[in-house]
């Protein structure tokens, strides 16, 4: 089992729509997790911290269930410029060493 | 640009042969990372540096492989007698404490 698994997708949606991607991690002393975001052919790139109280940036909310090692993003009111790959990320700490571990990511493609 | 540099964007190199990428973080940031993706896939984990230690490696890691950061700065990741299976992008982040981390544009390889 991968230690961050994701739905890779597709997931094609009309501009405006809302839409949800999940994301769960197995190694429960996973410490911090992120979403980020990534263009064709492009470095992956920071989008959000996920905090367990849950937080929002704008059209963007990220959730942590820590007792399910489940994290959320929702998208509202999606953009053509929305239609990206979106990695969940996991950040263990083991000892003095840290290791951020990406699931294989979820595809978003936003329709005119 | 403060950015995370990587040099150089793009290396063709024939079978065999001994390839060296060159990453330069965020100034301030004392967490480096090295990473590998191929087409369709997340990022997988190679290594991690706090300052100048190399703190963790991955199994993927193999002892073609292998990673410096000498003065806790820059790092260098070399890999000798390469293999058709090393064509990837290679990409380095950096990031301060338990911040998400920032990538570089990637260097992306290609062996003949």
């Amino acid at each position: 089992r991968k230690e961050v698994e994701q739905d890779p997708g597709p997931f094609n949606v009309p501009e405006g729509a809302t839409v949800a991607f999940n994301c769960t991690y197995s190694n429960s002393a996973s410490q911090s997790f992120f979403w980020y975001r990534q263009d064709c052919r492009k470095e992956p790139k920071l989008l959000m911290s996920v905090y367990s109280s849950g937080n929002e940036d704008g059209r963007f909310t990220a959730q942590l269930n820590r007792a399910s090692q489940y994290i959320s993003l929702l998208i509202r009111d999606s953009k053509l410029s929305d239609s990206a790959t979106y990695l969940c990320v996991v950040n263990r700490r083991q000892g003095s060493a840290r290791q951020l571990t990406f699931g294989s990511g979820t595809q978003l493609t936003v329709l005119p | 640009d403060t950015g995370v540099s990587q040099d150089p964007r793009h290396k063709i190199t024939k079978r065999g042969q001994n390839v060296t990428f060159r990453c330069d973080p965020i100034s301030e940031h004392n967490r480096l990372y090295w990473y590998r993706q191929t087409l369709g896939q997340g990022p997988e984990f190679l290594t991690y540096f706090q300052n100048e230690a190399q703190l963790e490696k991955s199994r993927l890691l193999s002892d073609r492989f292998s990673a410096e950061r000498p003065k806790g700065s820059f790092s260098t990741l070399e890999i000798q007698r390469t293999e058709q299976g090393d064509s990837a992008m290679y990409l380095c982040a950096s990031s301060l404490e338990a911040e998400g981390a920032f990538f570089g544009q990637g260097t992306r390889l290609t062996v003949v």
